[in-house]
């Protein structure tokens, strides 16, 4: 497809559990974010990958999420032993980064991800 | 701390009205200043891209305004039509490696 698609769209886990989101950016975007949504509150920026460089990680809210993503593509978010509050909307965006002022970043429709 | 206010936090209008929504910010230094529409449901879908420079920008009923000095921004919806019933985001990006700095957003619906 042409816009950003992540899968799967629902994922309902038990605690403790490990879980894979999926993002798959549009084709020649070289940025590619992760965001996370909760319930009420704007978006958390959690990772940032550009072209071939190490990926920014400042936003991981701990070592329990770590993301990849291989062949400057498809983008994996991990989140393993996953808690309650790891339950949110995780929104994945990529940009062709033509230029900082200009990147402007397409937005996947996010996977709601429930911890019960 | 780099930080973005939106105001209200939600909107009741009938349709056909106007209304303006405010976003505030304390992001330095300063990028560029981004409106996103997101549906329920959807991701955020982007609106204007205004830089530093820009005081106003217009995508169809939409108009953004950006006072840099003041550090303050508008996003002024004309004519609204249901289909604008949707979270309004307000994202600021700093200089450099600074991440984007997202607002709350403000829930608007319209009513018929």
């Amino acid at each position: 497809g042409a816009g950003v698609s992540q899968s799967p769209s629902n994922k309902v886990t038990e605690k403790g559990k490990d879980v894979e989101l999926r993002c798959d950016p549009i084709s020649g975007h070289t940025a590619l974010y992760w965001y996370r949504q909760s319930l009420g509150q704007g978006l958390e920026f959690l990772i940032y990958f550009q072209g071939n460089s190490a990926p920014d990680k400042s936003g991981l809210p701990s070592d329990r999420f770590s993301a990849e993503r291989t062949g400057g593509s498809v983008s994996t978010l991990t989140i393993q032993r996953t808690q309650q509050e790891d339950s949110a909307v995780y929104l994945c965006a990529s940009s062709s980064y033509l230029a900082v002022s200009t990147d402007t970043q397409y937005f996947g429709p996010g996977t709601r991800l429930t911890v019960l | 701390k780099n930080q973005v206010e939106q105001s209200p936090q939600s909107l009741i209008i009938l349709e056909g009205k106007n209304c303006t929504l405010q976003c505030n910010y304390t992001v330095s230094p300063f990028s560029n200043l981004r409106w996103y529409k997101q549906d329920t449901g959807r991701g955020p879908v982007s609106l204007t891209i205004m830089t530093f420079s820009e005081n106003t920008k217009s995508n169809g009923r939409y108009t953004a305004t950006l006072d840099a000095d003041t550090k303050q921004s508008s996003l002024h919806i004309t004519a609204s039509q249901l289909s604008d019933s949707a979270s309004y985001i307000c994202v600021v990006r700093g200089s450099g490696n600074t991440p984007l700095v997202f607002g709350k957003g403000t829930r608007l619906s319209v009513i018929a």
